[in-house]
């Protein structure tokens, strides 16, 4: 079955620091690939976005490239920050036989960043 | 735009009542999905609904059930509450269904049962 594996955490980092968050999928067709972020006692917040391989969805300095050969995802800031501590949940939505909308999630990986 | 706003945001119930929560999508959207989130079992899908049809439903017993009106809005009931009920349920909308919609979230309903 279509599945996504993350990274655990938590995952400490100092402010300006490099980040990497692993994902990788398991998925029967093409699917899209997502990154949500979740800041305490909130919802989900959509991060990116990617909807065939070798695309790169960025945003607010966050970066992933959908990589079909090896079936990732990875998430990567070139400089975190303090605010950018949450958690960071991988998502795939696969075609499959229902052709719906349904996202599957991976554990999350919770990101602590100190000053 | 206004977001996905789902209420109420906090509940507490006891075992053996039931519950019903409420979702508004974002304006325009036509799919609703509902997904439970548990420190356990972390977020898990438990359906979706597009012009009032549920279109996909999780594993999840028949006590979760949940309904689609015409203006998008979509509830979600939970009968015969169990300790194990109790988790943050998020909603999540989008335009269309289908593979590769980006889905929005609302903020969440916390339930508590005791």
């Amino acid at each position: 079955g279509n599945s996504v594996t993350q990274m655990e955490g938590p995952v400490t980092l100092s402010e300006e620091a490099f980040l990497t968050i692993n994902c990788t999928y398991t998925a029967t067709g093409y699917p899209s690939l997502f990154w949500y972020v979740q800041y305490p006692g909130e919802g989900l917040q959509l991060l990116l976005k990617a909807t065939k391989a070798d695309d790169k969805g960025s945003n607010k300095g966050f970066e992933a490239t959908y990589r079909k050969e090896t079936t990732s995802f990875h998430l990567e800031k070139g400089s975190v920050q303090v605010s950018d501590s949450a958690v960071y949940f991988c998502a795939l939505s696969d075609q499959g036989s229902s052709n719906t909308g349904k996202l599957i999630f991976g554990q999350g990986t919770t990101l602590q960043v100190k000053p | 735009k206004a977001g996905v706003t789902q209420t109420p945001r906090y509940l507490i119930k006891t075992r053996g009542q039931q519950v019903t929560l409420s979702c508004s999508p974002i304006s325009g959207h036509r799919s609703v999905s509902w997904y439970q989130q548990t420190p356990g079992q972390g977020l898990q899908f438990l359906f979706e609904y597009f012009s009032e049809t549920q279109r996909n439903k999780g594993n999840f017993p028949g006590r979760f059930s949940g309904r689609q009106f015409s203006n998008s809005r979509s509830e979600m009931n939970v009968s015969t509450l169990e300790l194990g009920d109790s988790a943050l349920y998020l909603c999540a909308s989008s335009l269309y269904s289908g593979y590769g919609e980006t889905q929005y979230f609302g903020p969440g309903t916390r339930l508590l049962v005791l």
